[in-house]
């Protein structure tokens, strides 16, 4: 067990529809980072916040955004969706703010289909 | 362009036996690199931590090997069992301190372990 939670685990969903994946970050953790992995595919760095901030951005499509609220959980929002947004999104914390050497673990996911 | 490169793309081997698994990285600057096993449907865990100057870590029967100057690291499995079957992805933090820092992310071994 990472200490990184998140919910739902699985979710299926009508194409044009909107959802909401939350995480909760290990205690103590300020910083919380967003993946998508789709099939057979790698991980894709989606958004970066530390302690409410936006840090990052990465490959996030416009329909999809994200905050950290003042107790440390983030919520990843999905709009409009679409068959390819189909995948396994994965929330990871990490204690500092700045990528270093500190070690990012990862939530078990929530899987998401679209229909 | 940043890129991480890891080879085989598969690998199957039977219980008991050894293996190692070999990435490539052209980033710069680097910071540090990471492997991580991930079995499949599940978040990734982190093996090993490597900064420049370190050129192996071992983590139980996972050793990890780093050549900055050929920019290569391996990951070496001793004595397999059947829970090694995951994907090993191999991660290098590029960019100096501070914000500029991202992680690149490599597509992973996929580990079979026969009995």
């Amino acid at each position: 067990d990472s200490g990184v939670t998140q919910t739902p685990k699985h979710l299926i969903t009508a194409t044009g529809q909107r959802v909401t994946l939350r995480c909760s970050p290990r205690s103590g953790d300020l910083s919380v980072y967003w993946y998508q992995q789709s099939l057979d595919q790698g991980l894709q760095f989606l958004i970066h916040y530390y302690n409410g901030e936006e840090r990052a951005k990465g490959n996030i499509l416009e329909r999809f955004s994200a905050q950290q609220f003042p107790d440390l959980h983030s919520e990843l929002n999905l709009s409009s969706l679409e068959l390819g947004d189909s995948a396994l999104y994965f929330c990871a914390s990490s204690a500092m703010g700045a990528i270093s050497g500190n070690t990012i673990y990862f939530g078990e996911g929530s899987w998401l289909t679209v229909v | 362009k940043n890129q991480v490169e890891q080879s085989p793309q598969s690998l199957i081997i039977l219980e008991g036996k050894n293996c190692t698994l070999q990435c490539n990285y052209t980033v710069s600057p680097f910071s540090n690199l990471r492997w991580y096993k991930q079995d499949t449907g599940r978040g990734p865990v982190s093996l090993t931590i490597m900064t420049f100057s370190e050129n192996t870590k071992s983590n139980g029967r996972y050793t990890a090997t780093l050549d900055a100057d050929t920019k290569q690291s391996s990951l070496h499995i001793t004595a397999s069992q059947l829970s090694d079957s995951a994907s090993y992805i191999c991660v290098v933090s590029a960019g100096n301190a501070g914000n500029n820092r991202k992680l690149i992310w490599g597509l992973g071994t996929s580990l079979a372990v026969n009995p």
